[in-house]
């Protein structure tokens, strides 16, 4: 069955610092990975999707298929991206599975 | 908009005991997702529909049951609570199933508690 990780609960930062939260995959096919993103007091949303190939915010996440893995990195962290991350892959239907999540705390 | 709205926000029920969660949006999305959050745990599918009318079992459909009569409602039902069944339940739309437009959103969140 296919599986999303993140191994670290809570990553702390200081402002202006990189910033790097792990996610993992096991999935036989090719995969749709994501990134979402729940501010505090805000509902979960999109930040980015691997597909894109996008930049979010100054986050970026780039699909690894050899170490099945789709870090998201940013290269100076603020104090506005404290949130809680979830990793999520999307299978051959529709069935979507998610990471248990990182808090991301950004210090001053 | 209103965007994608739950009923009720919270909710204790006694085991045995039915419920009815309601997942209602407004921006016309094909697809709706039920989802359930326990702690530690990351979200897990529960059922989808992919239309009015239609249904499909998620990861974890075991114990509820899903109706989308409408094409802006989706329901999830709990015919017999049980304690299992505690949780914070998410509901979520998307316009279609693929490219970009699969981007889900999310409701509030309904935390049911069942004793």
């Amino acid at each position: 069955a296919q599986r999303v990780t993140q191994p670290e609960k809570l990553l702390s930062v200081f402002k202006g610092a990189p910033v790097e939260l792990k996610c993992n995959y096991s999935y036989s096919g090719s995969p749709e990975l994501f990134w979402y993103v729940q501010y505090s007091r805000q509902r979960l949303q999109l930040l980015l999707r691997h597909i894109s190939r996008e930049s979010i915010k100054g986050f970026t996440a780039d699909l690894n298929k050899g170490e099945t893995s789709f870090h998201l990195k940013k290269p100076f962290a603020q104090e506005e991206d404290s949130a809680m991350y979830y990793c999520a892959l999307k299978d051959y239907g529709q069935n979507f599975v998610f990471g248990p999540g990182t808090r991301l705390s950004v210090l001053p | 908009n209103a965007g994608v709205t739950q009923t009720p926000k919270f909710r204790v029920l006694k085991t045995g005991q039915s419920m009815t969660l309601l997942c209602a949006q407004d921006m016309n999305h094909e697809y709706m997702y039920w989802y359930r959050q326990d702690p530690g745990m990351g979200l897990r599918l529960i059922h989808y529909s992919v239309g009015e009318g239609t249904t499909a079992k998620g990861e974890v459909p075991d114990g509820y049951n899903v109706s989308r009569l409408k094409k802006q409602n989706f329901l999830l039902g709990l015919e017999s609570a049980a304690p299992s069944q505690t949780s914070v339940y998410f509901c979520a739309s998307s316009y279609s199933g693929s490219g970009d437009s699969d981007t889900q959103y999310f409701g509030p969140g309904t935390r049911l508690t069942v004793l």
